[in-house]
This record gives structure tokens, C-alpha cells and sequence, in this order.
């Protein structure tokens, strides 16, 4: 099983239209998570971190789920512009520092 | 303005002919890695760096060489480099090695590798 892994997609979906993607982990003891964001050729960015309680900004929502040890990510609202690649990340719970991506989901927000 | 940059941005070579792709940060930032990026395998970490003089491997070390010398720059040598080598490669730093909400890394431009 890989440590992290993510639905490759891509998912296609209307502007205006809410699309969540799910983003599983090995290691249980994982305590860090993030979702970035790619788009094409371009490098990664920082969207969110996850917290245990659940977050949100602005029409995007993460949430963390232990038990069943996934993340996951709600857009609203879609707009063309959320058209990306959009990366889980897990830092490595035993103290290497590591940060192990998934491999990436691909969203087309089409008009 | 706070970035992370990398030369070159392209580069061709041929097997075997050694390279250093340079890396450098203007944040003070403690913690910086290297990471390749390839189809359907998303970005592996190469190689990270805690602080000056301190490295570690990631989970594709091989094949690869860095130094810490100063804080600002990490270097990514390839002594010998083979076609398996071609890839998109990124660094990237952060202020401590995650965990915290408020820290991200910052990933530089990227260098598209190619060879031959």
C-alpha cells in the first residue's frame, strides 16, 4: 500500500458546482497534513494545512479523519480558475522530517 | 520579495557529464529539500537539509549529491547523471520542517532535466 494516495482523476466538474477529494495515509501516527496546490509545469503551493478539528477558508474545507485515516478536501463554488493538480501531503510521523506526496488530483472546472 | 530560486531552469546533458543545479532562499529558512517530480509517481523527496551542515535522505537518494554550507543554498549535484535522471525537479524550503499551520514550504521555479 502506498503511504499516501490520492484518486489521480481528473474530475471534471461545472463552474459553480462542489467537488471533494479524498486523500488516504499508511501510518496512522501521521500528524501533519496539508493540501497543495499544482498547476501545470508550475510548482507547488501551500492551499491549507489540516487540522484535527476541521478547517475552512474561504469556499475551501478540509477535514482530517483518524479513525478511517483520510483527508479530505471540499471546493464550493467552483470557479475556472480552480482548474489544478492538487497534492496531499503527509510529513513522516517518525521524526525523519519527511514530507511524502501523493500523487496528485487533477480538477478541470469547465464553463 | 520572499522566494526560492533555481538555475538553471532547463537543462540538457548528456550520460555522465557531472551537473549542480544551485538552490537559494532569501527567508532564513532552516529547512530545505529537493524533490523530483515525474508522471504518475508525484514528487519524491531526494535529499533535506535540517540546517548548515546538516543533511538527510529522502526516499530517492541515489545518483545524487548535496551540500549545506550556508543557510541561503543547497546545491544538487549529480556527478554522473544517466537518462533516468530526466525529471522536473524542485526546492524548497520552509521555516521548520512542518507541523505547524503556519508553515508551508515555498518551492522554487522547478528545473526540467533532460539526459541524454
Amino acid at each position: 500500500r502506498k503511504e499516501v494516495e490520492q484518486d489521480p482523476g481528473p474530475f471534471n466538474v461545472p463552474e459553480g458546482a462542489t467537488v471533494a477529494f479524498n486523500c488516504t495515509y499508511s501510518n496512522s501516527a501521521s500528524q501533519s497534513f496539508f493540501w497543495y496546490r499544482q498547476d501545470c509545469r508550475k510548482e507547488p503551493k501551500l492551499l491549507m494545512s489540516v487540522y484535527s478539528s476541521g478547517n475552512e477558508d474561504g469556499r475551501f474545507t478540509a477535514q482530517l479523519n483518524r479513525a478511517s485515516q483520510y483527508i479530505s478536501l471540499l471546493i464550493r463554488d467552483s470557479k475556472l480558475s480552480d482548474s489544478a493538480t492538487y497534492l496531499c501531503v503527509v510529513i513522516d510521523p517518525s521524526g525523519t522530517y519527511k514530507y511524502i506526496f501523493g500523487t496528485g488530483t487533477r480538477l478541470k472546472v469547465l464553463a | 520579495e520572499a522566494q526560492v530560486t533555481q538555475n538553471p531552469r532547463y537543462l540538457i546533458t548528456v550520460t555522465g557529464k557531472k551537473l549542480t543545479v544551485t538552490c537559494s532562499q532569501n527567508m532564513n529558512h532552516e529547512y530545505m529539500s529537493w524533490y523530483r517530480q515525474d508522471p504518475g509517481l508525484g514528487l519524491r523527496q531526494i535529499y533535506y537539509s535540517m540546517n548548515v551542515e546538516v543533511t538527510d535522505k529522502g526516499d530517492v537518494p541515489e545518483g545524487y549529491k548535496v551540500s549545506r554550507k550556508e543557510k541561503r543554498n543547497f546545491p544538487l549535484i549529480l556527478e554522473s547523471p544517466s537518462p533516468n535522471q530526466t525529471s522536473l525537479y524542485f526546492c524548497a524550503s520552509s521555516l521548520f520542517p512542518g507541523g505547524s499551520g503556519t508553515d508551508t514550504q515555498y518551492f522554487g521555479p522547478g528545473t526540467r532535466l533532460t539526459v541524454l
